[in-house]
């Protein structure tokens, strides 16, 4: 059961460049989780953002959820060549606030 | 450092063989998850834990077993009835089962069938 979806599949850009991808998703949430996964690599946790609140920052990340529209942006700015990376949006059954579900992640190239 | 390793990185099972994936994490979290991953795909959940010596089927449990007979330790066990268990498994943990909580992965065991 698919709950988060990703687009684009795969993204490639210029160092130096801004990098967006949206996550969409079917049910309401409490929270929407994004992840990062290098290549062969386990998930990294990137940032968390409430149902409650619309836009997060970490660094060059900036979030935004869009509860209306039931979905998510993440944004890296100034992209580097070790952003390079599969990233994942990861959503919980608003009922229930348990297990996430995960989309099948977009695939981000930054070439030097 | 606190964190969650997993073991073997590369594991071949032959037919009919059952094979035990090893996670164990140093972080005090209660709860624990084993993941399974395609080529292209996302992370689809095989068993999870909430708390020692209880356990929950995910979406995926067919083929798979588990045991959590202590915090730290939640293995994976492949059996032989599991017919395609080529993937790449990923186990994580986090401090409360609530998804108002980040969770931390380790760095997977790649099966493929010999």
């Amino acid at each position: 059961s698919q709950q988060g979806e990703e687009d684009p599949q795969a993204l490639s850009i210029q160092e130096g460049e801004n990098a967006t991808m949206n996550c969409s998703y079917k049910t309401s949430i409490n929270n929407l989780q994004w992840y990062r996964q290098n290549s062969g690599r386990g998930l990294v946790h990137l940032i968390l953002i409430r149902s409650n609140e619309r836009e997060k920052h970490s660094g060059r990340l900036r979030v935004t959820l869009d509860t209306s529209k039931k979905s998510s942006s993440l944004l890296i700015t100034a992209s580097r060549a070790a952003d390079t990376a599969s990233y994942f949006c990861a959503t919980d059954y608003g009922g229930s606030q348990g297990n996430l579900i995960f989309g099948k992640g977009t695939k981000l190239s930054v070439k030097p | 450092d606190g964190g969650i390793t997993q073991s073997p990185k590369y594991l071949f099972r032959k037919e009919g063989q059952n094979v035990t994936l090893s996670c164990e994490q140093n972080l005090n979290h209660d709860a624990m998850y084993w993941y399974r991953q395609d080529p292209g795909q996302g992370l689809r959940l095989i068993y999870y834990s909430q708390i020692v010596n209880d356990f929950q089927k995910g979406d995926i449990a067919e083929g798979y077993s588990v045991s959590r007979e202590k915090k730290e330790s939640f293995p994976l066990t492949v059996t032989s009835a599991q017919k395609n268990p080529t993937a790449f498994y990923l186990c994580a943990s986090s401090i409360t089962k609530y998804s108002n909580q980040p969770q931390h992965f380790g760095d997977g065991t790649r099966l493929s069938i010999l």
